[in-house]
């Protein structure tokens, strides 16, 4: 069965901190790997991850995917308190070249940043 | 864009009793899928519908059933409630063809609290 673990469960950080959040994985068939953040309600998408050693960014956030070690990294630099979230990571499934509505999540990492 | 919109936000209901949730996806995606968030367990993958089929269940009881309109508008189902079924209920849809990578966008979910 798909596995997704993530580390460290949770991090306090203070603002202007750079951190990295692991994700390592278990899965038969990878499809993508998927980081969401969530705050107080729905999970919102950051990066999607296919390919191995592509690191994708969006301002301070950046993630990459090593499909050896089997794992992934999110990181983030220059903290802010509204970075203050729930990050998951997921992964997706193949089966058949079609790629079904399945996401397995890790337990997320608690990321609290404090001014 | 509108984005997933989930309806009822909170719901409170007693063991035994049974709840429909609705889930109306973004406009254009054709899967939708449903998750269970719990402190403990964390996110898990109840079900997916694509074109009105179940194309993917999760390991949970039969208690907990959905189905899929041609609008693509999703329900799910929970019956004979019990206390353990407490957990906000997300609900996540993305285009659903193709070989492609489509990432899932969710919705705020519905929190179920069972008294």
């Amino acid at each position: 069965e798909d596995k997704v673990v993530q580390s460290p469960l949770s991090l306090v950080v203070h603002e202007g901190d750079t951190v990295t959040l692991n994700c390592s994985y278990e899965v038969t068939n990878f499809r993508s790997l998927l980081w969401y953040k969530q705050e107080k309600k729905a999970p919102t998408f950051l990066f999607m991850l296919t390919s191995s050693g592509i690191e994708k960014k969006s301002g301070r956030l950046s993630s990459i995917l090593d499909k050896k070690e089997l794992s992934s990294i999110l990181n983030i630099t220059a903290t802010q308190t509204g970075d203050s979230a729930i990050y998951l990571c997921a992964l997706t499934h193949t089966a058949g070249g079609t790629s079904y509505g399945k996401l397995t999540f890790g337990q997320g990492t608690i990321l609290t940043v404090h001014p | 864009k509108a984005g997933v919109t989930q309806t009822p936000r909170y719901l409170i209901k007693t063991r035994g009793q049974q709840v429909t949730l609705s889930c109306s996806p973004i406009s254009g995606h054709r899967s939708v899928s449903w998750y269970q968030q719990t402190p403990g367990q964390g996110l898990q993958f109840l079900f997916e519908y694509f074109s009105e089929t179940q194309r993917n269940k999760g390991n949970f009881p039969g208690r907990f059933s959905g189905r899929q309109f041609s609008n693509s508008r999703s329900e799910m189902n929970v019956s004979t409630l019990e206390l353990g079924d407490s957990a906000l209920y997300l609900c996540a849809s993305s285009l659903g063809t193709g070989a492609g990578n489509q990432p899932q966008h969710f919705g705020d979910g519905t929190r179920l609290s069972i008294l």
